[in-house]
């Protein structure tokens, strides 16, 4: 079972470069959602999908893009990378919105230069 | 603004120990609370809890929710090295976010 995949698992990129961080579920959920964790911040919620075609703005969407075309993808995009998005990225996924367990990638380490 | 506080930060026992850790949030339509398990990569879920006063347990961990007083606890009685991690609490609103404390970092000495 894959679950969750997230890709790349480290990365570094400079100052005003621009690059996507794929998140992929085999599980048919309909809810993803992207997180970055920050030391001593807990998570917090980027952007979120209730289902293919639909995404909405969490609490830290500013910087960041995405889509969702189909019910497994979701990835989400750095416009022009700063070193305040320096962060560990988690995409997490469930069935049935937000009142169900979210099942967690292995998050994506990112440093901006 | 929503907001959800653990306490305490961190915290260092001794295995065989019992530990309790707080979560309080203040989360406009909340819809349930959940308890997660971080330990070196993906959190992993423990519970969720919707209803006030009803025990959620598995071996040695169990939680409770206060919808009144607007907290949950999470048990760890017999703690083992194994349990060292970081325990995140996160609230679900009828508008599909979620809202994460900063977590517990637990340390189990043997």
């Amino acid at each position: 079972n894959a679950g969750v995949t997230q890709t790349p698992k480290f990365q570094v990129l400079k100052t005003g470069q621009s690059m996507t961080l794929q998140c992929a579920q085999d599980m048919n959920h309909e809810y993803m959602s992207w997180y970055r964790q920050d030391p001593g911040m807990g998570l917090r919620l980027i952007h979120y999908s209730v289902g293919a075609g639909i995404t909405d703005q969490g609490e830290v969407p500013n910087g960041y893009n995405v889509s969702r075309s189909t019910t497994e993808d979701f990835p989400l995009r750095l416009l022009s990378a700063a070193p305040s998005q320096t962060s560990v990225y988690f995409c997490a996924s469930s069935f049935g919105g937000n009142n169900q367990p979210q099942h967690f990638g292995d998050g994506t380490r990112l440093s901006i230069l | 603004e929503d907001k959800v506080v653990q306490s305490p930060l961190s915290l260092v026992v001794h295995e065989g120990d019992t530990v309790t850790l707080n979560c309080s949030y203040e989360v406009t339509n909340f819809r349930s609370l959940l308890w997660y398990k971080q330990e070196k990569k993906a959190p992993t879920f423990l519970f969720m809890l919707t209803s006030s006063g009803i025990e959620k347990k598995s071996g040695r961990l169990s939680s409770i929710l206060d919808k009144k007083e607007l907290f949950s606890i999470l048990n760890i009685t017999a703690t083992q090295t194994g349990d060292s991690a970081i325990y995140l609490c996160a609230v679900a609103d009828y508008g599909q976010n979620f809202v994460f404390g900063p977590g517990t970092r637990l340390s189990v000495l043997p």
